[in-house]
C-alpha cells in the first residue's frame, strides 16, 4: 500500500529556510493533493498547506508569505520550504495524501500520512 | 485560536458512549473529518467527511453533523481508544483548511 516518507535536516539555523522532502511509495504521485502539516511540541495540529500533482497550491494564510511547497512528479516526491524560520517553527513536520469527496462541494481529508520529522530551529 | 473549536479533554468509562465535539461557522457549510493520535504516532484518520470509515476502522466509531457542530461518537469505548483526537475541515473563508486544537480523551 502506500507509503510517505519525510526527510530533511534535524536542525535548521534561525533566518535560514527550512526544506523537506516527502517521498511516495507504493502508489502514484499523480490525481491527488498533497500536504505539509506541523505540529509543535505539545500542541496541535496546523495545516500548512496543499499541492496538486499538476503543480497547483494552496497556503495556509499565517505562512503564505513563507512557504513553498513544489511537486516532482518523475521522482514521486514533493517538497516544503519555509523561509525565515524562528523557534517558533520548531515541530514535528507531516506529509500527507489529501483526498477528497465531492458532493455539494469539495471536501478534502487527510487520508495517508507519513510518520514525521523532527524539526528544531536552533542556533 | 483555531476557527475550528474543541474541547480540550473528554473523559469516559471503559465501554460507554462518548461524544468528541468541534464547533466552527464553516462547519455549517463544509463536513469535518477526524483524526486519532496517539502519543509519538502520526496521525490515523478515524472519520472522513462525516461520516465515513476508512477500512479498518472499527464500527464503533461514527460521525455526524448538524448547524455549526460536528461531532465524533465512539460507543463502547476501549482502552485502545485513549487518544488525542482532531477534527479537520475549511476556514471560514472556505478557501483553506484548518484542523480544530484536538480533544484528549481518556478511557477511566
Amino acid at each position: 500500500q502506500i507509503q510517505l516518507q519525510e526527510s530533511g535536516p534535524g536542525l535548521v539555523t534561525p533566518s535560514e529556510t527550512l526544506s523537506l522532502t516527502c517521498t511516495v511509495s507504493g502508489g502514484s504521485i499523480n490525481n491527488y493533493y498533497w500536504s505539509w502539516i506541523r505540529q509543535p511540541p505539545g500542541k496541535g495540529l496546523e495545516w500548512i498547506g496543499y499541492i496538486y500533482y499538476s503543480g497547483s497550491t494552496n497556503y495556509n494564510p499565517a505562512l503564505t508569505h513563507r512557504v513553498s511547497i513544489s511537486i516532482d512528479t518523475s521522482r514521486n516526491q514533493f517538497s516544503l520550504n519555509l523561509n525565515s524560520v524562528t523557534a517558533a517553527d520548531t515541530a514535528v513536520y507531516f506529509c500527507a495524501r489529501t483526498s477528497w469527496v465531492v458532493a455539494a462541494s469539495y471536501y478534502y481529508y487527510m487520508d495517508v500520512w507519513g510518520k514525521g520529522t523532527t524539526v528544531t530551529v536552533s542556533s | 485560536s483555531s476557527e475550528l473549536t474543541q474541547d480540550p479533554a473528554v473523559s469516559v468509562a471503559l465501554g460507554q458512549t462518548v461524544t468528541i465535539t468541534c464547533q466552527g461557522d464553516s462547519l455549517r457549510s463544509y463536513y469535518a473529518s477526524w483524526y486519532q493520535q496517539k502519543p509519538g504516532q502520526a496521525p490515523v484518520t478515524v472519520i472522513y467527511v462525516k461520516n465515513n470509515r476508512p477500512s479498518g476502522i472499527p464500527d464503533r466509531f461514527s460521525g455526524s453533523s448538524s448547524g455549526n457542530t460536528a461531532s465524533l461518537t465512539v460507543t463502547g469505548a476501549q482502552a485502545e481508544d485513549e487518544a488525542d483526537y482532531y477534527c479537520n475541515s475549511r476556514d471560514s473563508s472556505g478557501n483553506h483548511l484548518v484542523f480544530g486544537g484536538g480533544t484528549k480523551l481518556t478511557v477511566l
